[in-house]
């Protein structure tokens, strides 16, 4: 079975600094991988995600992220920290090959990440 | 831009009693999920709908659980009997034909005392 395992369930860096929030599946197929970002009182947010092409892939508010199959990663990465970006990240896999068809998300715990001034 | 939005906000319901907690997916979406997280712990998944039938369903989804889509736009979650375990936030999202991921909404904060 699927799952997801995300080290560090808090991440604090100063407001500049790089971001790395790192994520790890396992999955018997290849997967789909999102992370998603969630700010308080609101809800899940998609930041990127990757299906098949790129192993690199960008999202929104300067985030990126690697698929690298050979270390089962996904590691979420922002060269410079802004206050903002406070919230909890979530990275999540779905190995069905057709994202069509109301197929599950498996989440990992979630990463809480501070960025202090 | 288009979002998913749940109401309430917050339940408090007593043990033993049923809630229904509701859904707005985004309107040209077809596939509807329920998700659940108890504090401090993962977002678990629910349940997936799709043409008016539960294409699938985790293990947690058990008897005291149905969804319903009974109109155009809303889809509800209903917990029949309410136990102290089902206090979590329930989040919902909805997805469309594209690979573009599922979306999801504030979440409902379900307390059972």
């Amino acid at each position: 079975a699927q799952s997801v395992t995300q080290l560090g369930s808090h991440v604090s860096v100063s407001e500049g600094a790089l971001v790395l929030l790192r994520c790890n599946y396992s999955s018997s197929v290849p997967p789909y991988l999102f992370w998603y970002v969630q700010y308080p009182n609101q809800g899940l947010q998609l930041l990127l995600k990757y299906t098949t092409g790129a192993t690199l892939v960008k999202g929104i508010n300067g985030f990126e992220a690697e698929f690298k199959k050979s270390e089962t990663s996904f590691h979420l990465t922002k060269p410079s920290a802004h206050m903002s970006d406070a919230a909890e990240y979530f990275c999540a896999v779905s190995d069905s090959t057709d994202l069509q068809a109301g197929t599950a998300l498996i989440f990992g715990k979630g990463t809480t990440l501070s960025v202090s001034s | 831009e288009p979002e998913v939005t749940q109401t309430p906000s917050h339940q408090v319901t007593q043990m033993g009693q049923e809630v229904i907690l509701r859904c707005v997916p985004i309107s040209n979406h077809l596939y509807f999920y329920w998700y659940r997280q108890i504090l401090g712990q993962k977002v678990e998944f629910l349940v997936s709908f799709y043409n008016n039938e539960i294409s699938e369903k985790s293990e947690i989804f058990d008897d005291q659980f149905s969804v319903e889509r009974p109109d155009g736009s809303n889809f509800t979650l209903k917990i029949r009997s309410t136990k102290l375990e089902d206090s979590a936030m329930y989040f919902c999202a909805s997805s469309g034909q594209s690979l573009r991921g599922q979306f999801f909404g504030p979440g409902t904060r379900l307390t059972v005392l």
